[in-house]
């Protein structure tokens, strides 16, 4: 079975100082990894996948599969960046079709 | 395009009635999930339709929980005779007819809470 953890539930970061929100997963297959964000009253929306090695909004994702990790970084916080950050793992399902699971949620908040 | 639409927003309901959540994918959409999110927990996969078809219900309790997605209309998420432990939020996902695997992006609702007393 497939498992997300985000350890950290809450997260202060000053303006302008690096972030970094850890997540590790469990999987025996091959892991598709995303992350997911959901800014305040709004709907939850994909920030990145790491298939397709973006960088959105200054903000990126390296899959580590020695450490079974994807951690969501960016060098330089800004205020709009609070929000809640959700990593997620996709896998086939038995029955052909993508099934996401979703870790508990990163509360970030960056302090001016 | 609306981006996919939940109703209602927060549904209250006393223990043993019953709760039906709607969800109207986007247009052209033609997947549709459903996850809940229990209190201090991440989204869980409940149910995986198609039209007319439910796909994959492993993420479904076994009692009381049902989902439909008719060929007209919204998908229903019902839930009959509810326990405070049915407390939640529920989110939908919409995602169109997909090339293969991982290729498509899903889409969320703004979710429906539902407070159970």
């Amino acid at each position: 079975a497939q498992r997300v953890t985000q350890p950290e539930k809450l997260l202060s970061v000053f303006k302008g100082a690096p972030v970094e929100l850890k997540c590790n997963y469990s999987y025996s297959g091959s892991p598709e990894l995303f992350w997911y964000v959901q800014y305040s009253r709004q709907r939850l929306q994909l920030l990145l996948r790491h298939i397709s090695r973006e960088s959105i909004k200054g903000f990126t994702a390296d899959l580590n599969k020695g450490e079974t990790s994807f951690h969501l970084k960016k060098p330089f916080a800004q205020e709009e960046d609070s929000a809640m950050y959700y990593c997620a793992l996709g896998a086939i399902s038995n029955f052909g079709n993508e099934k996401l699971t979703f870790g508990t949620g990163t509360r970030l908040t960056i302090i001016p | 395009n609306a981006g996919v639409m939940q109703n209602p927003r927060h549904l209250v309901r006393r223990r043993g009635q019953e709760a039906r959540l709607r969800c109207s994918p986007m247009k052209g959409h033609s997947h549709v999930y459903w996850y809940r999110q229990l209190p201090e927990e991440g989204l869980k996969f409940m149910v995986y339709l198609q039209k007319e078809n439910i796909i994959d219900e492993s993420g479904m309790p076994k009692e009381r929980f049902s989902a439909e997605f008719p060929k007209e209309g919204p998908s229903i998420l019902r839930i009959q005779q509810v326990v405070r432990g049915d407390s939640a939020a529920y989110f939908c996902a919409s995602s169109p007819p997909s090339r293969g695997p991982m290729n498509t992006e899903a889409f969320f609702g703004q979710g429906t809470r539902l407070t159970v007393v």
